[in-house]
């Protein structure tokens, strides 16, 4: 399985732009990048996944490197409830999903200071 | 909403019992679907990967007499965990997804706690 590399920790301030990096060197062409999150004691919280391109949704932006072995999650204003454990995963999904299934690595803690 | 449904969210039991989780997908079919387990400030950990209508595929060094796997519909997986033992105390949680190439949702997890 493709190894993500996230750094342990972040901190950020209440309302100003978080930048998560995600280096994922050894992609393959049909990995996908997702983007989850966990608070304490619930299921990790779909955040965002593209391919190539990338992509913005309501919670937050996913910049994609052009060589796809780096990504990085964006959030643009930071709020104390993002305050939470941000995993960046490869979900392979060649072969028509034979190996589409989801590898946890450790993730980043970010934390949100008022 | 939530899209995914497990139940319940924590249950104690005595060593020896066995515990059955419900994993259901509300608004959709899911072929698939995903086990973890989770440890006090550790990562996710994949159990197995549960497709309806066949046997589960157990990841490395999970035991699959310990832990039954049934996905008997589209939108039910059952995990029972058999002769529990304090050591099998964690934290599941199921996910599933529409299509292999779409976002994974995530049960809320269930407590496991045997004494």
């Amino acid at each position: 399985d493709a190894k993500t590399t996230q750094p342990n920790s972040m901190e950020s301030n209440e309302e100003e732009p978080v930048h998560l990096p995600c280096n994922h060197s050894t992609i393959s062409g049909t990995d996908y990048i997702h983007w989850y999150r966990q608070l304490p004691s619930q299921g990790p919280e779909y955040v965002i996944h593209g391919l190539t391109s990338n992509v913005n949704n309501r919670m937050a932006s996913l910049a994609i490197a052009e060589d796809r072995k780096s990504s990085t999650l964006i959030l643009h204003r930071a709020t104390l409830r993002d305050a939470a454990v941000y995993y960046c995963i490869l979900r392979d999904v060649g072969y028509g999903g034979a190996t589409n299934k989801l590898i946890f690595g450790t993730g980043t803690l970010l934390a949100v200071q008022p | 909403g939530a899209v995914v449904s497990q139940h319940p969210s924590w249950v104690i039991c005595k060593s020896g019992t066995s515990v059955k989780i419900e994993c259901r997908s509300l608004d959709f079919q899911a072929t698939t679907m995903f086990w973890y387990r989770q440890f006090p400030k550790q990562s996710l950990m994949l159990m197995a990967t549960s497709n309806e209508g066949s046997k589960a595929t157990y990841e490395q060094g999970v035991e699959k007499d310990k832990f039954l796997i049934n996905h008997a519909s589209l939108t039910l997986s059952t995990l029972t965990v058999t002769s529990a033992h304090p050591e099998d105390s964690s934290f599941y949680i199921c996910s599933a997804s529409f299509t292999y190439n779409s976002p994974l949702h995530f049960g809320n997890g269930t407590r496991l706690t045997v004494t």
